[in-house]
């Protein structure tokens, strides 16, 4: 069974600094991974969308990078705000079904 | 609105009770999830469906019925309800299965509290 992992569970920063999420997989064998950000009481909001074939996507200020070999992926925010401050979740697509994270808590402090 | 809701936001109801959620899309998306989400397990599927009245069980489906018999719909059913199925309850849609190309859309959850 596919295990999705994302460290750490929570990240506090100070606006404007440029973060990094992490997220692993542990079956390499996937078709897509997703990003998604969740607001406290909300629904998932979906972010970026990688293609197993893809190395990485951007919009705006967030850009996803996929490491399939290895098992990884990256969402990098970039001049961080405080209205980013949110859960932030991925989701691995294996042709069965997607697979989450537990996903990392950001808190931007202004 | 166009987009995918679901009702009740929130919803208390006793032990042994049937409740149902409801889980409604109007992309005419083929495909509709029902996932659980609790702390230190993230989100988990219970149900899936491919099409009208075709449903199929995800991870952990026991205690729950699932109905599409229109396309737009989904509902749950928890059909007597225990206290280990407290959680916060999301639907969400894809144009096709396990989305290659546009992933899911969810909906904003519903609350249920089993006491």
């Amino acid at each position: 069974k596919q295990e999705v992992t994302q460290i750490p569970a929570a990240l506090s920063v100070p606006e404007g600094e440029n973060l990094v999420l992490n997220c692993s997989f542990t079956d390499s064998a996937i078709y897509n991974l997703q990003w998604f950000r969740q607001d406290p009481g909300k629904g998932l909001t979906s972010l970026l969308l990688i293609q197993s074939s893809q190395r990485e996507q951007t919009s705006g200020r967030l850009n996803a990078s996929l490491d399939k070999s290895s098992g990884r992926s990256t969402l990098y925010i970039a001049a961080s705000q405080p209205g980013d401050s949110a859960t932030y979740l991925c989701a691995v697509n294996t042709g069965n079904q997607f697979y989450f994270g537990t996903g990392t808590s950001l808190t931007v402090i202004p | 609105d166009a987009g995918i809701t679901q009702s009740p936001r929130y919803k208390i109801t006793e032990t042994g009770r049937q409740v149902t959620l409801m889980c409604h899309q109007t992309w005419s998306h083929s495909y509709m999830f029902w996932y659980r989400q609790d702390l230190g397990h993230g989100l988990r599927l219970i149900y899936y469906s491919a099409a009208a009245d075709i449903t199929d069980k995800g991870e952990v489906p026991d205690g729950y019925v699932v109905s599409r018999s229109k396309t737009e719909n989904f509902p749950l059913t928890l059909e007597s309800a225990t206290r280990s199925q407290t959680s916060v309850y999301f639907c969400a849609s894809s144009e096709s299965a396990w989305d290659r190309v546009y992933g899911y859309t969810f909906g904003s959850g519903t609350r249920l509290t089993v006491v």
